[in-house]
This record gives structure tokens, C-alpha cells and sequence, in this order.
């Protein structure tokens, strides 16, 4: 039984471009967590999504990140013109319950992505 | 500053204890957990407490919670290499259903 799955491992964009993160749930997980990680802070939710919906998207950055979770296919990430302080580590989490009942989340190994 | 504070570094001989501390600010947070992460990796579930309980014991980790300073540490029994990593202490909140996560204790072994 796999893992959370992140993919790229490591994504370098120039200031203007765009990035996509892409990350697949374990198996039989409907819920989908996206955090960012600045270097030596702990993480920070950006959203929560369910198959086909947002359900919370309170630490996302009102322009240019936007995500989804269609019903096939993996969750994306997507952030539009990166600037520098996009730089960061992007963390995807799954969980196979309702997210009301606890916090107990399964990480994938995450997507690093250098702005330069 | 962060809600939920832990000490950035801890170092620790091989084979002794290492005690890494938290402290968290919602005194409802129901479900407390610790999570290890190493060099270029994910985060790994390492264990959790209820909020009802003041201690749990899995093998040579240990957590406490004392709730009503609204402390919880983890102890790791006889400190292998292999230990070393970023733990990172979360609090669960009900109220917006959201972990919440101290910055991290970079874990140091020497030989």
C-alpha cells in the first residue's frame, strides 16, 4: 500500500512562471491537506480539500494559489507567477477520516520548489 | 510568535534519554500528536496523546501531557543515531479543525 505521493521532488521556476504540485492520497484517503514549510518554522495549512470540493482554504493566499482535488486524478497545487518568497516546502497530507473525529494525517515527502 | 512552542535544538549523547518539550495555548485542543521528520523527507506520525490521558508509552518513546500547564513532551529511552531528526509537536483544535504545529527541535546525537 503506497504512501502519500508528491511529485516533482524538487521544482526550480523562474519569477513569473508557474508551478504545479501534484499529490496522491493513500489509498482509500478522500482528504487532502496542502501545507507550506519555511526553513527552520514548522508547517503552515494552506487547504483542505475532499474529492471535487474546497472545504477550507483559510491559510491559502488570496492571489495566485489556487488548488483542486478533481474526483480522478491527483490533488494540484498551483501557484501563478512565483515570485521569490514562494520558495518554500510544499507538504501534501492525506487522512481516511472525517477531519472533525482527530488530526491524524499522513505526509508525503514533500515538493520543494527553489523561485530564482 | 508561534502557538504551540518548542526549543529549536536538542543534544543528546548516544544511548542516553532525550526529552523534547512543548507547550501549547488551547487548552480544548483534544488530540496532541509528535512527528518526526528527517533530512529531505516527509513528516512520520511518531505517536499521539489523547487530551484525557497523562501519559502514553510505545516502545522507547514516552509522551506526557500535563494539561493543565498545557505541557507535553516526548522522551526517547536509549538515543540511537538513527533518532536524529526534526520532532515536531502539533495540537489538534476542534474549534476550526486545523493541526497546529511548533516550529520543530532539531534533535543533535554525539557519540
Amino acid at each position: 500500500n503506497a504512501g502519500v505521493m508528491q511529485n516533482p521532488r524538487h521544482l526550480v521556476r523562474r519569477r513569473g512562471q508557474e508551478a504545479r504540485l501534484r499529490c496522491s492520497p493513500m489509498k482509500g484517503h478522500s482528504h487532502v491537506y496542502w501545507y507550506r514549510q519555511l526553513p527552520e518554522e514548522g508547517l503552515k495549512f494552506m487547504v483542505y480539500l475532499q474529492k471535487e470540493n474546497i472545504i477550507d482554504e483559510s491559510g491559502m493566499p488570496k492571489e495566485r494559489f489556487s488548488a483542486e482535488f478533481p474526483k480522478e486524478g491527483p490533488s494540484i497545487l498551483r501557484i501563478q507567477q512565483v515570485v521569490r518568497g514562494d520558495s518554500a516546502a510544499y507538504f501534501c497530507a492525506s487522512s481516511p477520516a472525517q477531519r472533525g473525529s482527530s488530526g491524524e494525517q499522513y505526509f508525503g515527502p514533500g515538493t520543494r520548489l527553489t523561485v530564482t | 510568535g508561534e502557538d504551540v512552542e518548542q526549543s529549536l535544538f536538542l543534544s543528546v549523547r548516544e544511548g542516553d534519554s532525550s526529552v523534547i518539550n512543548c507547550t501549547y495555548t488551547d487548552s480544548s485542543s483534544t488530540y496532541l500528536y509528535w512527528y518526526k521528520q528527517e533530512p529531505g523527507a516527509g513528516l512520520q506520525l511518531l505517536t499521539y496523546i489523547f487530551s484525557n490521558m497523562d501519559m502514553k508509552q510505545d516502545q522507547r518513546l514516552t509522551v506526557l501531557l500535563n494539561k493543565k500547564d498545557k505541557h507535553l513532551s516526548l522522551r526517547i529511552a536509549d538515543t540511537q543515531t538513527g533518532d536524529s531528526a526534526i520532532y515536531f509537536c502539533a495540537e489538534w483544535r476542534d474549534s476550526n479543525y486545523q493541526l497546529i504545529w511548533g516550529a520543530g527541535t532539531k534533535l543533535i546525537i554525539k557519540p
